[in-house]
């Protein structure tokens, strides 16, 4: 599988934008990139995912750069309730269970 | 989306004993997941639940030690067979839905957290 890197922590105030990175320079031209976030005591939960092209939704923003190598999760406002672990995974495509890394612990402060 | 529900929440069982966790989903679903995560860590996948035959194990994790069924498209159980204290982990069950398209998501359950004395 394609591995990503994420720094292992980062710190936000509330209410300001916050940009998660992940490098993947080994992705593959059918991996697609998926954001999931774990709260704390709580089961991961999906937050965006993209192929090619930046993908919006109501959570959140996924960048990718245009070579593929990197991608930037990006919360618009943070609050305090966006404090988690968030992790980059590639996947093939659908079926295929989900390769964690460390992932990127956030910190919101008010 | 899915709704899903994992029984028990936590349990505390000795060692040499065994646990059964059930993953109960609301709506028939695809794939079935189960994954572990040890204090600290992140998410290792177990197995693949299949539906109507053996599950597929990964790397590391065996049958005899992690027996797992999946009768239909909403149910499956993960037991946790002669535990060590090694054994205290969360375990987590996902699915997901696969229709049109690729890179659908998947839908975690709460989690079992069980720890070995």
């Amino acid at each position: 599988d394609a591995k990503t890197t994420q720094p292992n922590s980062m710190e936000s105030n509330e209410e300001e934008p916050v940009h998660l990175p992940c490098n993947h320079s080994t992705i593959s031209g059918t991996d697609y990139i998926h954001w999931y976030r774990q709260l704390p005591s709580q089961g991961p939960e999906y937050v965006i995912h993209g192929l090619t092209s930046n993908v919006n939704n109501r959570m959140a923003s996924l960048a990718i750069a245009e070579d593929r190598k990197s991608s930037t999760l990006i919360l618009h406002r943070a609050t305090l309730r966006d404090a988690a672990v968030y992790y980059c995974i590639l996947r093939e495509g659908s079926g295929y269970a989900l390769n964690f890394g460390k992932g990127t612990s956030l910190l919101v402060t008010p | 989306s899915a709704v899903i529900s994992q029984k028990p929440s936590r349990d505390i069982c000795q060692r040499g004993t065994s646990l059964t966790i059930q993953c109960q989903v609301d709506s028939q679903v695809t794939m079935m997941f189960w994954y572990r995560q040890q204090p600290g860590q992140s998410l290792t996948l177990i197995a693949t639940a299949n539906q109507g035959s053996e599950a597929t194990y990964e790397s590391g994790f065996v049958i005899d030690k992690f027996p797992i069924s999946r009768p239909n498209l909403t149910f499956s159980t993960l037991t946790v067979s002669n535990m060590s204290p090694e054994d205290s982990s969360i375990y987590l069950c996902s699915v997901e839905f696969i229709g049109s398209g690729n890179g659908n998501e998947q839908y975690f359950g709460p989690g079992t957290r069980l720890t070995v004395t």
